[in-house]
Order: structure tokens, then sequence, then C-alpha cells
């Protein structure tokens, strides 16, 4: 059985610009969380998807925005990059309809803003 | 809102010996708790959850944690550390219903000497 599956692995775009993440998540599974990992943050809450809904936020700016289509494949976009949002991007999946099933983790997509 | 605390920034066992990560959590009400890890470069990887029930939980790769309600803690534990231990752990909360948006703490470092 496949994985959750992030693209890309590792990207680097300058300030000012914008970026899309892509994650398709294990077959069956209809929800897709969102996680950003830096040093001094640490992991970080962005956003969660369920059939095609968002149904939950963390705390960031409107810059930061997701959507999930249909077959729950799910993609990030990140408009008028800063250098604060190099970090770790973290997709997970789950298969509870009730968000109260384990999250599994994709390895991730490493953005770095210069 | 609920937060977690990983006091230990950083851990170094010798291959062989026991082990134990700490934990505590600040909810409200019942949470749920989960333990993950991090190997460099990669995603993470879940090695135990408690939701309810029994308050010692197993987990993967050996790993156990025992949900202490009076002490708000989940701490992890291992019996005998393997060199393929080494790694960067997680504790994580979440809420009923919600669990998929967690709050992680900020990770303990293990290094495991041979």
């Amino acid at each position: 059985k496949a994985g959750v599956t992030q693209t890309p692995r590792y990207l680097i775009k300058t300030r000012g610009q914008q970026v899309t993440l892509s994650c398709s998540p294990i077959s069956g599974h209809r929800s897709v969380s969102w996680y950003q990992q830096t040093p001094g943050q640490g992991l970080q809450f962005l956003f969660e998807y369920f059939s095609e809904t968002q149904r939950n936020k963390g705390n960031f700016p409107g810059r930061f925005s997701g959507r999930q289509f249909s077959n729950s494949r799910s993609e990030m976009n990140v408009s008028t990059l800063e250098l604060g949002d190099s970090a770790l991007y973290l997709c997970a999946s789950s298969l509870s309809t009730r968000g109260t099933g384990e999250l599994f983790f994709g390895e991730g997509s490493r953005l770095t803003v210069l | 809102a609920q937060s977690v605390t990983q006091p230990d920034i950083h851990i170094t066992v010798s291959e062989g010996a026991s082990l134990e990560l700490r934990c505590n959590y600040s909810y409200g009400a019942t949470p749920y708790l989960f333990w993950y890890v991090q190997s460099p470069g990669q995603g993470l990887q879940l090695l135990l959850k408690y939701f309810s029930g029994d308050t010692l939980v197993q987990g993967i790769k050996g790993f156990e944690a025992e949900f202490k309600r009076s002490q708000s803690s989940f701490n992890l534990r291992k019996p005998s550390v393997h060199w393929s231990d080494a790694a960067e752990y997680f504790c994580a909360v979440g809420a009923a219903g919600t669990a998929s948006k967690l709050t992680f703490g900020t990770g303990t470092r293990l290094q495991v000497t041979l």
C-alpha cells in the first residue's frame, strides 16, 4: 500500500514568488492535513481538508491556502513568499471521518526562500 | 488552549540502556496523546497513541508510554535502546473530533552511543 506522497521534495523560490505543494494521501483516506516544521517554531498545524472542505484551520496568515480535490489529493499554496516561509511542509492523511484517527505523514516538501 | 512540553531537548543513552522521554501536556478534557518519531530528512512515524482505556499503551519498535492524568504526563519508555532508535521524538496532543489538528512538543533528540 503506497504511503503519503508529497511533491516536489525540494524547491527553492525567491521572496515575493508563490509556491504550490502537492500531496497524495493513502488510498481510501479522505482527510488531509498540512503542517509546517521550522527549527524556531517547530511543528505547526496549517489546515485540514475532508471531502473537499476545510475542516480545521491553524493560525497562519491568508497567504497560506489549500484545497482538496474529489480524489482526496490536496494542494497548498503560499503566495508572496517571505524568508520566514522556509520550512519543511508535511502532509498527513487519515482514514478517520470524525477527526479521531491517527495521522500518516509524508516525507515532506522542503521549501527554501531566498 | 492545549499545549505540550518536552523538557529534554537532547538525550544521550548507551545502546542497551533503558530510555524514558518526558512529555507533559495541558488540556482541559481527556486528551488524545501521541508519540511520533522523525529520522533526519524524513516525515513523522507514529509510535503509539492513547485515546482512552488502559493507561499503559504499547507501540511499535518496543516502545510503550503511560498516561498519568494526575501528573498530566505521557512519558515514552523503552527497556533497551538500539542504535537505530537515534532520531527526534515528538509528543503531541489532540482533541476529540479535531485530532488531525495536533499540537506538538518541541521534540527530544535522542543520540545513542555504541
